[in-house]
């Protein structure tokens, strides 16, 4: 079966800097979404990539998919405390079942 | 345009008591998922509905059922309750081949 794994589990920086969250499969990506957590809340979706080497962007988060299709890349520019959040990858093909990695929970500090 | 409602908000239950959550899709979505997230966790799958049959099933025991009405909405059964039942539940709908949009959860307490 396939898994997940998300690098740094915690991450806290301070508001303004750049950081990068990694997800890296198991097994080969046909799809890949990101999505966002605030505690104990619904998951938001951010970005889905499919295609090996492709790159999405949405305000200051870009996202990527490396080409070989096994890792991706979550980065956030000039973070702002609207960032702050627990940060979830999942693998899946359209519809299928999401496998889901454990998260990346992300502090901004002022 | 509303997006996936769930109910209830919160829960407590006892250990061996039963317990229902409901799911509303995103209007338009034929699909519902339902996904456990215990604490510091990643969602875990449970199962999917579509045109009222569970599709798909993760590693979840009998005691999770299901069942999707014919205006797509969607309950979880959870039977014979243990402690480790505790976490937060998660409805997410889509379209049969699109991306998922989640719920904001019920928070289900076994005492």
């Amino acid at each position: 079966s396939q898994e997940l794994e998300q690098s740094p589990q915690s991450l806290i920086v301070q508001e303004g800097k750049n950081l990068t969250i990694n997800c890296t499969s198991s097994k080969t990506l046909y799809g890949l979404y990101w999505y966002k957590q605030k505690y104990g809340e619904g998951l938001i979706f951010l970005m889905m990539l499919q295609k090996g080497g492709e790159e999405k962007s949405h305000e200051k988060i870009t996202a990527k998919l490396d080409e070989k299709k096994q890792q991706s890349s979550l980065h956030i520019t000039a973070s702002q405390p609207s960032h702050a959040g627990i940060y979830l990858c999942g693998a899946g093909q359209g519809a299928q079942k999401l496998v889901f990695g454990q998260g990346t929970r992300l502090t901004i500090n002022p | 345009d509303a997006g996936v409602t769930q109910s209830p908000t919160h829960l407590i239950k006892t250990r061996g008591q039963q317990v229902t959550l409901r799911c509303s899709p995103k209007s338009g979505h034929d699909t519902v998922s339902w996904y456990q997230q215990a604490l510091g966790q990643g969602p875990q799958f449970i199962f999917q509905y579509y045109e009222e049959e569970e599709r798909q099933r993760g590693n979840f025991p009998d005691r999770f059922s299901g069942h999707q009405f014919p205006n797509y909405s969607s309950e979880l059964n959870v039977n014979a309750l243990l402690l480790g039942d505790s976490a937060l539940y998660l409805c997410a709908s889509s379209l049969l081949t699109d991306t998922q949009y989640f719920g904001p959860g019920t928070r289900l307490t076994v005492l």
